[in-house]
């Protein structure tokens, strides 16, 4: 069964970019599952899908955050990873990779990323 | 974007008892609506995919209905690891939307 890492810094600073990398074991980001997707949830509240990026490389985003985000994949280290530009203290959240065949199947476990200086 | 609303935000209920939640959409979505349970400080999980296909591990007192704009889930019979908080979340048009969720509480 295919198992979801994430991982980076817990701490980012307002107006830098956050940066995190999603693990992928007993799977392919290059095959299989067909999206590979960034969901967030501020501490206390609901989730957001942030984006995707399908098997075949194309990317969809969120509106809301369309502009700051970037969803890319490394085949060679079996990763895909979030980057968000110009982050402030709404960016707070827990930050979950998820895959699927057609919607958000598995999921990591989350990790927390804070925005303060 | 889809709106996604459920009811009610909180539930008390007990052991053994049946108990129904609703999702509603902003516009039709067929059947693209997936439930998801999320224990507290974990993932959320897929229960519930296709608006009422039961997702392979998921136990059988879940079922899901309803297309269009109106869902629901149901748990046949409360059971003490369902104490959780429950999202909808459609997949028929970006971007992907959640209800605010429900939290199932022991009553």
């Amino acid at each position: 069964q295919v198992q979801l890492q994430e991982s980076g810094p817990g701490l980012v600073k307002p107006s830098e970019t956050l940066s995190l990398t999603c693990t992928v074991s007993g799977g392919s980001v290059s095959s299989g599952f067909s999206y590979w997707s960034w969901i967030r949830q501020p501490p206390g509240k609901g989730l957001e899908w942030i984006g995707y990026i399908y098997n075949s490389g194309s990317t969809q985003y969120n509106p809301s955050l369309k502009s700051r985000v970037t969803i890319s994949v490394d085949t060679s280290k079996n990763q895909f990873s979030l980057k968000l530009t110009s982050v402030i203290s709404a960016d707070t959240a827990v930050y979950y990779c998820a895959t699927g065949y057609s919607t958000l199947d598995y999921w990591g476990q989350g990790t927390l990323v804070t925005v303060s200086s | 974007d889809i709106q996604m609303t459920q009811s009610p935000s909180t539930l008390s209920a007990s052991v053994g008892d049946r108990v129904t939640i609703t999702c509603r959409a902003s516009q039709s979505i067929s059947s693209w609506l997936a439930w998801y349970q999320q224990i507290p400080g974990k993932a959320p999980k897929l229960l519930i995919y296709k608006a009422s296909s039961l997702e392979s591990g998921a136990p059988s007192r879940f079922s899901g209905s309803g297309s269009g704009t109106e869902f629901t889930l149901t748990i046949s019979s409360l059971q003490p690891d369902d104490y959780a908080t429950y999202y909808c979340q459609q997949y028929h048009s970006y971007p992907w939307t959640f209800g605010q969720g429900t939290k199932v509480e022991i009553k």
